[in-house]
């Protein structure tokens, strides 16, 4: 089983409002990761986590904060959002992140409109 | 910041075609490498990892040119279901922020 599961598949929300997106992998990946892709550009990393620990936070705003509860889950909390916001946000994992088995598996995304 | 850097197209293929694309990479110390396609509004997809030997999967054959710091996704016999961007990532020996960079992508469109 390569998936990985990703919720809400649509979130519309307003700039003072706070939600989260939720990603789960039952892989038995030690590396999971969030993207935001805009229209017509490649996904650009956000944050890495190894082993349930931060291990990059792409230089971030702290509206975006991550949270990795277990292996298995991966949350993006968002709070204050930006207009400009508005993207897909792909999560991915990985066997790991350091070492080799860096085939990334994808999740379907969550499409997010900020208004 | 390293570079990985991709025609992005679009190539105009008719059915049938075999079509290639390169992506080259800026630092040697890489350590792995991959093509992803991803078709419009999805997730991107693994297609293939690259071997330093080269590699096949069906009609699709990659290659690594370590010397020229490349690498190449060959399509034969094109389908019209092979229409998509192709990305090419690569992941530099190390944890840190440069360690996983993707191309801006190859658009292919296949036409009947």
């Amino acid at each position: 089983d390569t998936e990985v599961t990703q919720t809400p598949k649509h979130l519309v929300m307003g700039m003072t409002n706070k939600k989260s997106l939720k990603c789960e992998q039952h892989m038995g990946h030690r590396a999971m990761y969030w993207y935001k892709q805009k229209a017509k550009k490649p996904p650009e990393l956000m944050f890495v986590y190894s082993y349930e620990k931060l291990s990059i936070n792409e230089s971030v705003p702290s509206r975006f904060s991550p949270e990795c509860p277990n292996s298995s889950l991966l949350n993006l909390h968002l709070h204050a959002l930006q207009p400009e916001d508005s993207a897909l946000y792909l999560c991915a994992s990985s066997q790991d992140w350091t070492s080799g088995g860096h085939e990334q598996y994808f999740g379907p995304g969550t499409r997010l409109t900020v208004t | 910041r390293k570079e990985v850097e991709q025609d992005p197209g679009p190539f105009n293929v008719p059915e049938g075609a075999t079509v290639a694309f390169n992506c080259t990479y800026s630092n040697s110390a890489s350590q792995s490498f991959f093509w992803y396609r991803q078709d419009c509004r999805k997730e991107p997809k693994l297609l293939m990892s690259v071997y330093s030997s080269g590699n096949e999967d069906g009609r699709f054959t990659a290659q690594l040119n370590r010397a020229s710091q490349y690498i190449s996704l060959l399509i034969r016999d094109s389908k019209l279901s092979d229409s998509a961007t192709y990305l090419c990532v690569v992941k530099y020996r190390g944890g840190g922020a440069d360690g996983l960079t993707f191309g801006k992508g190859t658009h292919l469109i296949i036409q009947p």
